[in-house]
C-alpha cells in the first residue's frame, strides 16, 4: 500500500534558480492537488487536476509557477527564477472522486521542503 | 470569505489528560464543511474528520469526539487521555462547497503530550 509519494524531501537553492518538485498521488487517484504551507500557518491552495487537466490555479500561483500532470498519474511544480518568499512546503495530495459533493477524502503527501537562499 | 481561528498556538499537557482544541470559524454561506487534520512530525497531513453544515450531532471517535455548535459558530476537538502518539499540529479548516480547491485552513495547534 503506496501512500502520496513526494521528491525531494528537501530542496535547498539559491535565489534566481530554477527548481521542480515531483508528485506521485496514490494509483487510480484521479485528482491531484498542490498546496503550500509557510512557518506557522496552514495549507494554501496552488492549484488542482482532474487527470491531466489543470482546472484550477489559484491566485498565489504568479507566472513563475507552472504544474503539469501529464498522463494523468505524476505531477511536476516548477518555479522559475525562485525568490526568497518561496520558501516553504510544498504539498501535495490526491483524491479519488466519481461524483460532485463533499465526498472526496484528500490523501497527503509528507511534502517537500523548498529553502531559497 | 472564510476565516478560521485556531487561537491556540500551541498547548502542552500530560500524558493521559484530556486536551480540547478550539476551532472558530465565519462564513456566510448557510451550506460549509468542516475539516480537522492532524499533521505529525513527518509532514503528511492525516484526515480526521468532515462535518457538513446540517450535522450538529457531536461525534465521538475512539479517544477523539467533535463537539459542533453552530450558534457559536465552534467545532472543536477533545483528545481523550491524551498518549504520546497525539504529539502533531492540527489544523481546522472550513470549505463552503466540500471541496479543497477553496478550502480555508487555521493556523493550528501545536499539541505537545509529555510522558
Amino acid at each position: 500500500d503506496t501512500g502520496v509519494s513526494q521528491d525531494p524531501r528537501h530542496k535547498i537553492t539559491k535565489r534566481g534558480q530554477n527548481v521542480t518538485f515531483r508528485c506521485d498521488p496514490i494509483s487510480e487517484h484521479n485528482r491531484l492537488y498542490w498546496y503550500r504551507q509557510t512557518l506557522g500557518q496552514g495549507p494554501e491552495f496552488l492549484t488542482y487536476f482532474q487527470n491531466e487537466a489543470q482546472l484550477e490555479k489559484s491566485r498565489l500561483l504568479s507566472d513563475r509557477f507552472s504544474a503539469e500532470r501529464p498522463k494523468g498519474s505524476f505531477s511536476t511544480l516548477e518555479i522559475q527564477r525562485t525568490e526568497q518568499g518561496d520558501s516553504a512546503m510544498y504539498l501535495c495530495a490526491s483524491s479519488r472522486i466519481e461524483a460532485q459533493g463533499g465526498n472526496e477524502k484528500l490523501f497527503f503527501g509528507s511534502g517537500t521542503q523548498l529553502s531559497v537562499l | 470569505a472564510q476565516k478560521v481561528t485556531q487561537a491556540q498556538t500551541e498547548i502542552s499537557v500530560v500524558e493521559k489528560e484530556d486536551v480540547t482544541l478550539d476551532c472558530v470559524y465565519e462564513t456566510r454561506d448557510t451550506t460549509y464543511y468542516l475539516f480537522w487534520y492532524k499533521q505529525p512530525p513527518s509532514g503528511e497531513l492525516v484526515f480526521l474528520i468532515r462535518r457538513n453544515s446540517f450535522d450538529e450531532q457531536n461525534e465521538i471517535s475512539g479517544r477523539y469526539s467533535w463537539n459542533f455548535q453552530k450558534s457559536t459558530s465552534s467545532f472543536n476537538f477533545t483528545i481523550t487521555a491524551s498518549q504520546v502518539v497525539d504529539s502533531a499540529v492540527y489544523f481546522c479548516a472550513l470549505s463552503v462547497d466540500g471541496g479543497y480547491q477553496k478550502v480555508t485552513f487555521g493556523t493550528g495547534t501545536k499539541l505537545q503530550v509529555i510522558p
